[in-house]
C-alpha cells in the first residue's frame, strides 16, 4: 500500500524568506509524485510533478521539488516566498498499480507573514 | 488548457433533499473522473472513481446508494447526494484525468473548484 506523510501541518514564514515543505512517501513500486496547491474555497491546482528523468523539477512560480529515492522524499522548496503563496499544499503519489488513484498527504498550511 | 468546471460552487438545502453536483471537462475528454470529499482543514478523501459508460468504483466505507455517480459522457460526471443530512455537509471536489487511455498513470488529475454543500 502507498502512503504520503507531510511532516508539518503548518509552516509560518516571513515574506521573502526561504521555505521547505516536507513530503515523504511509502511505496513498494515505482511512483509518480505531485505537489498541488489549494487556495481557500477552491479546488487543487497542480504545482509540479515528477514522472521520470531529472530528479529536480520546477514550477513556473519559483517552487521546486527534488525526488530522492533513497530517502523516499519529495520536498517542496522556494528560495523567497510571497504573501500570495499563502495556501494549503498537498503532496500526492500515484503508481501504475493504482489505476491512477492519487494518494494525498494531510496537507501543509503555508502562512506567509509580512 | 485542461479546465474542469464544477457546478454548483455552493449549495444550501434542507435535510432530506437530494443534491446533484456536476463535473465537466471543458477542453478535453475524460474517460475517468474522481470524486473527493474534504472536511475542514483536512486532506482529500477519495470517494469513488467514475468511469465513462460503466459503473463507478467506490472506496471502502462509501455508500454507493447514498452517493450516486453517473458518467454518461466523456466530458460529464455527476454526483448525487441522496436524502442529504447534516453529516453530509462537506466540500466535494471532482477531478479528471486528461489522457483517455487507462494506461497513462503519469497523467496528472485536473481539479474542479469544488462544491460547498451545507445541509440544514
Amino acid at each position: 500500500a502507498q502512503s504520503v506523510t507531510q511532516l508539518d501541518s503548518q509552516v509560518p514564514v516571513f515574506e521573502e524568506a526561504p521555505v521547505e515543505l516536507r513530503c515523504n512517501y511509502s511505496s513498494s513500486v515505482s511512483v509518480y509524485l505531485f505537489w498541488y496547491v489549494q487556495y481557500p474555497n477552491q479546488g487543487l491546482q497542480l504545482l509540479l510533478k515528477y514522472l521520470s528523468g531529472s530528479t529536480l523539477v520546477e514550477s513556473i512560480n519559483g517552487f521546486e521539488a527534488e525526488f530522492n529515492k533513497s530517502q523516499t522524499s519529495f520536498h517542496l522548496r522556494k528560495p523567497s516566498v510571497h504573501i500570495s503563496d499563502t495556501a494549503e499544499y498537498f503532496c500526492a503519489v500515484t503508481s501504475s498499480g493504482g489505476y491512477n488513484k492519487l494518494i494525498f498527504g494531510a496537507g501543509t498550511r503555508l502562512a506567509v507573514h509580512p | 488548457g485542461a479546465v474542469v468546471s464544477q457546478h454548483p460552487s455552493w449549495v444550501i438545502c434542507k435535510s432530506g433533499t437530494s443534491v446533484k453536483i456536476e463535473c465537466r471537462s471543458l477542453d478535453f475528454q475524460a474517460t475517468t473522473m474522481f470524486w473527493y470529499r474534504q472536511f475542514p482543514k483536512q486532506s482529500l478523501m477519495l470517494m469513488a472513481t467514475s468511469n465513462e459508460g460503466s459503473k463507478a468504483t467506490y472506496e471502502q466505507g462509501v455508500e454507493k446508494d447514498k452517493f450516486l455517480i453517473n458518467h454518461a459522457s466523456l466530458t460529464l460526471s455527476t454526483l448525487t447526494v441522496t436524502s442529504a443530512h447534516p453529516e453530509d455537509s462537506s466540500f466535494y471536489i471532482c477531478s479528471a484525468r486528461e489522457e483517455g487511455s487507462h494506461q497513462r498513470y503519469d497523467q496528472p488529475q485536473h481539479f474542479g473548484d469544488g462544491t460547498r454543500l451545507s445541509i440544514l
